[in-house]
Parts: C-alpha cells; sequence; structure tokens
C-alpha cells in the first residue's frame, strides 16, 4: 500500500513552460486534491475531485487544469507556467464524507524561472 | 463559509514546557476540525481530529485539542514540549457542502523548541 505518490519530487520550468504533476493513490479514495503551499499562507486549494469524471476548482484555480478519468490518478496541468508557481505542490486524497482525513503525497517543489 | 485563523504565525518554548497553538474557525454548519504538523522539508501528517464525539480529541506524540463550540476554537496542547515537536503545525476546517466537501487550512504556526 503506497498510500499517495507524487511525482516528480523537484522540478524546474522556464516561463511560459508546460508540464503536469503526477499524483496517484492507492486507496480507492474518490476524493482527491491539489494544494499549493507558500510562506506563511498555509495551503491553498488548486482542484478537486470528488470521483472519476468530475472535477472542481478550489480557491486558487487560475492556470491550471485538472482531469480525472480514473479514480486512482489526478494529475495537475500547468499550461503556460508563470514564476508566480514557484510553489510546493500537495496532492492528497481521502474518503468523500468530511470526518475522515486527508493522506498527502510528499510533495513536489516546483521553481519558475 | 468556514475560515481558519491560527492566532499566532511563531511559537516558541524551552524544552519540557507545554505547548500552547491557538485555532479559531467559522463554520456554518457543524464542522469537523484537524490538525496537521509538517516537519522541515516533509509532507504533512495528521496529528488528531475532532468530528462531533468527545470535545476533548487525543492525538499521536502526546498532543491534545478541545473543541469549544462557545469559543469557536480548538487550540492545540502538550504538557511538555520536545525537540522533535519543532515543525509546522495547520489547523484545518471541513465542512460537507452539497458536492462534496471542502477543507480550509489556516496559515500555519511554526513551533520553535529551545533546548
Amino acid at each position: 500500500n503506497a498510500g499517495v505518490t507524487q511525482t516528480p519530487k523537484f522540478q524546474v520550468l522556464k516561463t511560459g513552460q508546460s508540464m503536469t504533476l503526477q499524483c496517484a493513490q492507492d486507496m480507492n479514495h474518490e476524493y482527491m486534491s491539489w494544494y499549493r503551499q507558500d510562506p506563511g499562507m498555509g495551503l491553498r486549494l488548486i482542484h478537486y475531485s470528488v470521483g472519476a469524471g468530475i472535477t472542481d476548482q478550489g480557491e486558487v484555480p487560475n492556470g491550471y487544469n485538472v482531469s480525472r478519468s480514473t479514480t486512482e490518478d489526478f494529475p495537475l496541468r500547468l499550461l503556460l507556467a508563470a514564476p508566480s508557481q514557484t510553489s510546493v505542490y500537495f496532492c492528497a486524497s481521502k474518503e468523500l464524507a468530511s470526518s475522515y482525513e486527508q493522506y498527502f503525497g510528499p510533495g513536489t517543489r516546483l521553481t519558475v524561472t | 463559509a468556514q475560515s481558519v485563523t491560527q492566532l499566532d504565525s511563531h511559537v516558541s518554548v524551552s524544552e519540557g514546557t507545554p505547548v500552547l497553538l491557538r485555532c479559531n474557525y467559522s463554520s456554518s454548519y457543524s464542522p469537523s476540525l484537524f490538525w496537521y504538523v509538517q516537519h522541515p522539508n516533509k509532507g504533512l501528517q495528521l496529528l488528531l481530529k475532532y468530528t462531533s464525539a468527545a470535545t476533548l480529541v487525543k492525538g499521536i506524540n502526546g498532543f491534545e485539542a478541545e473543541f469549544k463550540k462557545s469559543e469557536t476554537s480548538f487550540h492545540l496542547t502538550k504538557p511538555s514540549a520536545h525537540m522533535s515537536d519543532a515543525a509546522e503545525y495547520f489547523c484545518v476546517v471541513s465542512e460537507e457542502e452539497e458536492y462534496g466537501n471542502k477543507l480550509v487550512f489556516g496559515a500555519g504556526t511554526i513551533l520553535r523548541v529551545k533546548s
């Protein structure tokens, strides 16, 4: 049982480039989400999904796309990277009800130059 | 809409002394509340959670938190700090919504433990 896995661990992009951050979970969780973490701001929700084929925007969705074709995978796409997207990105998954805890991946540290 | 305020961005204690990390929340309904810990360059780990059962919740590593509805607070405490407790702590509120649920994180409190 690997839990939540994320790849890559580190990435450097140039402004305007695109890339996909991968996230997978093997716990059969319906709810998956992406956060970005910036100093002094906690974790801010980018996008989330409550099941395959269903996604919705969080607090800071601009510049990011997601899709959920399977229960296990929830990739995050940056279409035109900008320096403001330099951050640490965490993927998380959980059971659907609000009382369940989230399980976090190890994070991806992204730098956009 | 729910929100979370962590009242201190930094807390410094001496090893062996009590820890208090303060969290206030606002929520329209009956929330679930969580505390997570993040050690440097690591992911987030659940410390404890409140889900409308006992108001005093015990977590891992000697931490506990008390849910006080009248004060809309969920402060995290530990009787005696250890050097390994130095980390960043996040208070999180979660509510059921019409379609799934949404979680809101506080800005975090960095705990420093002095020897």
